[in-house]
């Protein structure tokens, strides 16, 4: 049963422009949710977290919004950049530093310049 | 500049070989953890550890074993390498106060 659903495995987006990723949970004790980059042949980067405790997070051009009642996160990224080009893998814990992380499947995002 | 560290970055290996994947952090982290993740797929828990001498199973069974003798080092041993073990392996360690996970590179192994 996968906890931690990203239903789209791929997104392409124009330079300049927003890209949105989605992320949709269904363990009802998840606290904490994480957003990661992975480049291939490379191990996931932290990019965003949020504690259940807020809606919405901002770091520069990320922000993660929460919505608890439908079990929805999405990551938003303006304005996108060709650097962005990556895979994005959302995340969900428990409780933030205590508890193993269950991910999603990702989605691969293309930047066209 | 990487504070986990990872060897071998890909490995290809015969059938029946038994290996040891490595894993490192300098950033004095108590908890550890070894994720599997075949292309396209989401990163899966194989085995986990809380401190020293301590290891737990993750949520995907896996017929590997890790070790837990020093707090900087976690590797994971295959007796027998089977090409179904092919895949990625992330090594990755957190503390109380991490905004999740530090992951290494990866080994990307490749059992034929």
């Amino acid at each position: 049963d996968q906890q931690v659903k990203q239903n789209s495995p791929s997104l392409s987006v124009q330079e300049g422009r927003i890209s949105i990723l989605n992320c949709d949970y269904t363990n009802s004790m998840f606290d904490y949710f994480l957003w990661y980059k992975k480049y291939p042949a490379e191990g996931p980067t932290f990019l965003i977290s949020i504690s259940s405790i807020k809606d919405k997070n901002e770091d520069g051009r990320f922000t993660v919004f929460l919505n608890k009642s439908a079990k929805h996160l999405s990551l938003h990224i303006v304005p996108s950049q060709p650097g962005d080009s990556a895979v994005y893998f959302c995340a969900a814990s428990v409780s933030r530093g205590n508890e193993k992380l269950t991910f999603g499947t990702g989605t691969r995002l293309t930047i066209i310049p | 500049e990487a504070d986990i560290y990872q060897t071998p970055r890909y490995l290809v290996i015969g059938t029946g070989k038994k290996i040891t994947l490595e894993c490192s952090q300098t950033m004095g982290h108590d908890k550890m953890y070894w994720y599997q993740q075949d292309p396209g797929m989401e990163l899966h828990l194989i085995h986990y550890s809380y401190g020293v001498n301590s290891t737990e199973k993750g949520d995907l069974s896996s017929e590997s074993t890790v070790s837990r003798i020093r707090t900087e080092h976690f590797p994971l041993t295959l007796e027998s390498a089977r090409p179904s073990h092919t895949s990625q392996y992330l090594c990755a360690s957190s503390d109380s106060d991490s905004y999740g996970y530090t992951f290494g590179s990866g080994t990307r192994l490749t059992v034929v």
